[in-house]
């Protein structure tokens, strides 16, 4: 079975340009979480899908991140314009329950120049 | 003060010895805890969860919790080089996210 995957592993951009990161998680997890670890930092908490609901988006940083789950399945972060504050790894995360074992990706490193 | 806090290491130990890793958190609502071995570049992997007090073994893992103290704690026996690795803490809110510590870097020198 395939586990958590994201796209791109890596990006560099500028000051000002739009990323759009992915999440494909495991088949049939309703649960689907994005976090973020800034360098030297813990992961943070950004926000809590359920099916293609937000359930908590109580981490987001700002209106420059935008998240979706189109029809509960895969979902998008997209951070418009990217600052340099926001560099770091954006892991996305499911689960099939509400258990608390979540199942991480890879993570999508986020250079922001 | 941070949610959940851990030693960053590094942490060494020799092939063979236990190995203790230690984690304390702020708050006192917390019901669940959890333990993720990541390696380097690597997604983090769980590998043990609680949620009574007292202790929890699976195989050469044994994860402890003390509610009055605030305090979780993984000890791994029998260490070996294949358990070097970032162990991240993390505490569940009620609000189902997981709040996480720096996490401790591990090093079992053969």
């Amino acid at each position: 079975e395939a586990g958590v995957t994201q796209f791109p592993s890596h990006s560099v951009i500028e000051k000002g340009q739009t990323v759009t990161l992915r999440c494909d998680p495991i088949s049939g997890h309703d649960n689907l979480y994005w976090y973020r670890r800034v360098m030297g930092k813990e992961i943070k908490f950004l926000l809590h899908f359920v099916k293609e609901s937000k359930q908590d988006e109580s981490g987001m940083p700002n209106n420059r991140f935008l998240a979706e789950r189109t029809g509960g399945t895969y979902s998008t972060l997209k951070v418009q314009p990217a600052e340099l504050e926001d560099s770091g790894v954006y892991f996305c995360a499911s689960s099939y329950d509400l258990s608390g074992e979540l199942f991480f990706g890879e993570g999508s490193r986020l250079t922001v120049l | 003060q941070k949610e959940v806090e851990q030693n960053s290491g590094p942490l060494s130990v020799p092939e063979g010895a236990i190995a203790s890793l230690n984690c304390t958190y702020s708050d006192r609502g917390s019901q669940s805890f959890f333990w993720y071995r990541q390696y380097s570049g690597k997604s983090p992997e769980l590998i043990m969860f609680i949620y009574s007090n007292g202790d929890k073994e699976d195989g050469r893992f044994t994860a402890q919790l003390n509610k009055a103290s605030q305090y979780v704690s993984l000890l791994i026996r029998d260490s070996q080089p294949s358990d070097s690795a970032t162990y991240l803490c993390a505490a569940e809110t009620g609000a189902n996210n997981l709040f996480f510590g720096t996490g401790t870097r591990l090093t079992v020198i053969p």
